[in-house]
Parts: structure tokens; C-alpha cells; sequence
């Protein structure tokens, strides 16, 4: 089946960037998403982009796109201690019911005052 | 707007007991439904989606079952659970060619 991989944990200072990583499989995934998970909470659509673009900026979040090698990063700028929190990369498969994704095992993001 | 709920959100089972998990979504109509489950090591897995009322698709070969008695109730069950159905449930929806998918803020079933 489709996959999608992304490194475990990230540690970062309080005011750094932080880059979250997420590889695919599904070449014909249409959207990919990020999502936050704040401990025993649900998900948090974060942002997602389009297949066709390479970059969309909201606030202090940055996604990038590389279609080519199927890889997505998500960037944080000014990262705060309330950003820590599980990321998940997912796509949606090239469907058309978009809640019907495929998620990577997520990033434990933990930010360093 | 549009809002999901979720209930109980944790609940302690004995093995071989049935289980019942609600959510409803608010706010909107004809919605597609899903079912997650996020077992330990944080992945999430669709276990069931719904496109309308009375259907219903499985991903995965389960112990469990899954029924939308409404246009915004989406039901998961089982009739005996086992200890590996553990696990954070979450519930999420859409809506047509909204590109977003909506997650409740899950059920947390620890089988005993």
C-alpha cells in the first residue's frame, strides 16, 4: 500500500526554525496536509497544499512541495513552547473523499525554552 | 459553523464486552465520515468511512464494525472486544469538494 514516512522527534531553542519532514509513495495524491496533535487531543488541520504548487506560506508556517521527489517539509518559523505538539504529514491519495488519508507515523516536536 | 463531538472521551472496557462510539457533526449536511484509530506509536489508520446514510466501506479486516443510522451519526461498535482494539479512536469529516478533513477530539478506549 501507500506509504508515508516522516523522522520520529525534533528538539528545538524557543526562537529557532523548525523543519518537520514527511516522504510519500502516492504519486497521484492530490493534497497533502499537516496536522497538529496537542497531547490527548484530536487532530488540527494545520495547512495543506495543493500537488501542483511548491510553497504556501500562512503566518509562521511554511509548506514545501517537491513533487518530484515526493517530499514535503513543513517549516515553523519563531517556533514557541506551545508549538510542541505531534505533526503528521498525510495525503489524500488522488480521492475525492479528502478525509480518506494516509498518515505518517508523526513528529514529536519539543521545544526548549 | 460546523463542530464534531466525540463521546465518552476515555473509556475503560473488559475484554469480551460490546462497545458503542458516537459522533455526530453539526453545521452541515451530507457529510463524509471516517473513522481513525491511533494505536501506540502515534500512526493513524482510516478504519471505516461513510459517504452517506447506511454506507459504509472498511479499510481494514477488524474486529469491529461501523454504522451511520443518520446523515450525521457515525457509530463504531463491537460485539465482544478484544485487548488489541486499544487504542485513540478519532473521528473526522468532510464535505464534498471541501479540501479539508475535520477530526473530533477522540475516545480513548483502554480494554481490560
Amino acid at each position: 500500500g501507500e506509504d508515508v514516512e516522516q523522522s520520529l522527534f525534533l528538539s528545538v531553542r524557543e526562537g529557532d526554525s523548525s523543519v518537520i519532514n514527511c516522504t510519500y509513495t502516492d504519486s497521484s495524491s492530490t493534497y497533502l496536509y499537516w496536522y497538529k496533535q496537542e497531547p490527548g487531543a484530536g487532530l488540527q488541520l494545520l495547512t495543506y497544499i495543493f500537488s501542483n504548487m511548491d510553497m504556501k506560506q500562512d503566518q509562521r508556517l511554511t509548506v514545501l512541495l517537491n513533487k518530484k521527489d515526493k517530499h514535503l517539509s513543513l517549516r515553523i518559523a519563531d517556533t514557541q513552547t506551545g508549538d510542541s505538539a505531534i505533526y503528521f504529514c498525510a495525503e489524500n491519495g488522488g480521492g475525492t473523499s479528502y478525509g480518506k488519508l494516509t498518515f505518517g507515523q508523526g513528529t514529536i516536536l519539543t521545544v526548549h525554552p | 459553523s460546523q463542530t464534531i463531538h466525540q463521546w465518552p472521551a476515555t473509556l475503560v472496557q473488559p475484554v469480551g464486552s460490546p462497545l458503542s462510539l458516537e459522533c455526530t457533526v453539526e453545521g452541515t449536511s451530507n457529510p463524509n465520515l471516517y473513522w481513525y484509530r491511533q494505536a501506540a506509536g502515534r500512526g493513524l489508520q482510516l478504519l471505516f468511512y461513510s459517504v452517506g446514510i447506511g454506507q459504509i466501506s472498511s479499510e481494514v479486516p477488524q474486529n469491529l464494525s461501523a454504522s451511520r443510522p443518520q446523515d450525521r451519526q457515525f457509530i463504531l461498535s463491537s460485539k465482544k472486544l478484544l485487548l488489541s482494539d486499544s487504542g485513540f479512536y478519532l473521528c473526522a469529516w468532510s464535505v464534498g469538494s471541501d479540501t479539508e478533513a475535520f477530526f473530533g477530539q477522540g475516545t480513548r478506549l483502554t480494554v481490560v
